[in-house]
């Protein structure tokens, strides 16, 4: 079964240092999503891409966060100047447009980010 | 916007044992309610869900209920397995292409 693909597995970055977390969808799928997940809480929404452009963000997507479609396989999640509190682990998740499972977004295995 | 809660945050069950688990959500404009199973260090992945159309879903030993008018939904898992131990997180969403709410999480252990 095809799988979401995440890179790295982990990154671990100095405070005020560029991160970029790499994605690739499962690749019929058009919906594509940025998810976090700090160490013992809940999974936290960030930010859903769909025609190349942002559907919507939540509060924790500010200034310092973008995503990205470069080419037609991958998806990005850019963080300008880490802070400490930008450690968690990232899901990408992404969703066909249609299909017996178009209701469900198949997450990536995610990347733990380490920020020192 | 949308809050979901969760209960109980840890549950333990013995094998064979039923687990229930119960959510809240506060948008009444949720109409799609998915739960996703994490197990440790691991993506979660969707285990069943629920549209609002629908008070009851099951499959296998697996079901969900909603109640849309007093905004709770809860997950019944029968026949516990030991692999059944994992995080169990319910969410809700406006529609199925959505951003997904989760909730805290439930941490199941099932005792062999």
């Amino acid at each position: 079964e095809p799988e979401v693909t995440q890179t790295p597995s982990h990154q671990v970055t100095q405070m005020g240092q560029e991160v970029i977390l790499r994605c690739v969808p499962i690749s019929n799928h058009l919906y594509f999503y940025w998810y976090r997940q700090i160490l013992g809480q809940k999974v936290e929404f960030l930010v859903s891409f769909y025609n190349n452009e942002i559907s919507e963000k939540s509060e924790i997507f500010d200034d310092q966060f973008s995503v990205e479609r470069p080419d037609g396989s991958n998806f990005t999640l850019k963080i300008r100047s880490t802070k400490l509190e930008d450690s968690a682990m990232y899901f990408c998740a992404s969703r066909p447009l249609q299909g017996a499972r178009y209701n469900e977004q198949f997450f990536g295995p995610g990347t733990r980010l380490t920020v020192l | 916007g949308e809050n979901v809660e969760q209960h109980p945050s840890t549950l333990s069950v013995q094998e064979g044992d039923s687990a229930v688990i119960k959510c809240t959500y506060s948008d009444s404009a949720s109409n799609y309610f998915p739960w996703y199973k994490q197990e440790l260090g691991k993506r979660p992945q969707l285990i069943i869900d629920i549209r609002s159309n629908v008070g009851e879903k099951k499959d296998q030993r697996i079901a969900v209920t909603l109640n849309k008018t007093a905004k709770h939904f809860s997950l019944h898992i029968t026949e516990t397995q030991p692999e059944d131990s994992a995080v169990y997180f319910c969410a809700a969403a406006k529609t199925s292409y959505d951003k997904v709410i989760f909730g805290p999480g439930t941490s199941l252990s099932v005792i062999p």
